[in-house]
């Protein structure tokens, strides 16, 4: 069973759509998050949730929107894509001691 | 946000050699991650340090948290190409309990 699974796995789109992207956690944990991975491999925190509520919105623009429906579930939501959008999206969650990371989702804008 | 930068960013090596990275910072953290991403995979923890100048190791990796706990150094010694990967470092900033990450270092062991 995976721990941390995020679908898709890859997502091509052109500017100016609207795209998802789903996260599921069986660890029982209270708390998930999502990073952005660039193509230097730099990985910035975007958002974390603790049990359905949103603790740290990182200066993402409004075009990023988190859903949580549940406390096993972190949604993405991207209007309005844009070229700077591309990038590997990872969904972790964690126990307070350490985060599980789910094998990414790579989107790419053209 | 505090910033995590670690050096080298790159490191090719052969078989058997040892190297060393580093991460370091200005700001103080409660404690201290690494961890290592294979392609197409998400990162998975190594190992947290919490008390400054502590020292763990895992098998033929040493991680050091410096004394300030501003700094951390990840060891490898006689590397395997199976150790080849990105090596993230990652602290917990002490108000919000982010998980900040550092910029990464890639390495690359060749047979």
């Amino acid at each position: 069973d995976t721990a941390v699974s995020q679908t898709p796995k890859y997502l091509v789109t052109q500017m100016g759509n609207d795209k998802s992207i789903k996260c599921e956690q069986n660890l029982g944990h209270d708390t998930m998050y999502w990073y952005k991975q660039d193509s230097k491999k730099f990985l910035k925190i975007m958002f974390s949730y603790n049990n359905k509520e949103l603790i740290i919105n990182e200066t993402v623009p409004n075009r990023f929107s988190p859903k949580s429906p549940d406390k096993a579930h972190l949604n993405l939501h991207i209007n309005s894509l844009e070229l700077g959008d591309s990038a590997v999206y990872f969904c972790a969650s964690s126990d307070l001691l350490e985060l599980f990371f789910g094998e990414g989702s790579r989107l790419t804008v053209l | 946000t505090q910033l995590l930068e670690q050096s080298p960013q790159f490191l090719s090596i052969q078989e058997g050699e040892n190297l060393t990275v580093y991460c370091n910072s200005s700001s103080v953290f409660s404690s201290l991650q690494w961890y290592r991403q294979e392609p197409g995979e998400g990162p998975v923890l190594l190992v947290t340090v919490v008390t400054g100048g502590e020292v763990k190791k895992l098998k033929r990796l040493t991680f050091q948290f410096g004394d300030a706990r501003k700094d951390s150094s990840l060891h490898i010694t006689a590397a395997q190409p199976g150790d080849t990967g990105l090596y993230l470092c990652a602290g917990f900033e002490y108000n919000t309990d982010k998980l900040i990450f550092g910029t990464g270092t890639r390495l690359q062991v060749f047979p």
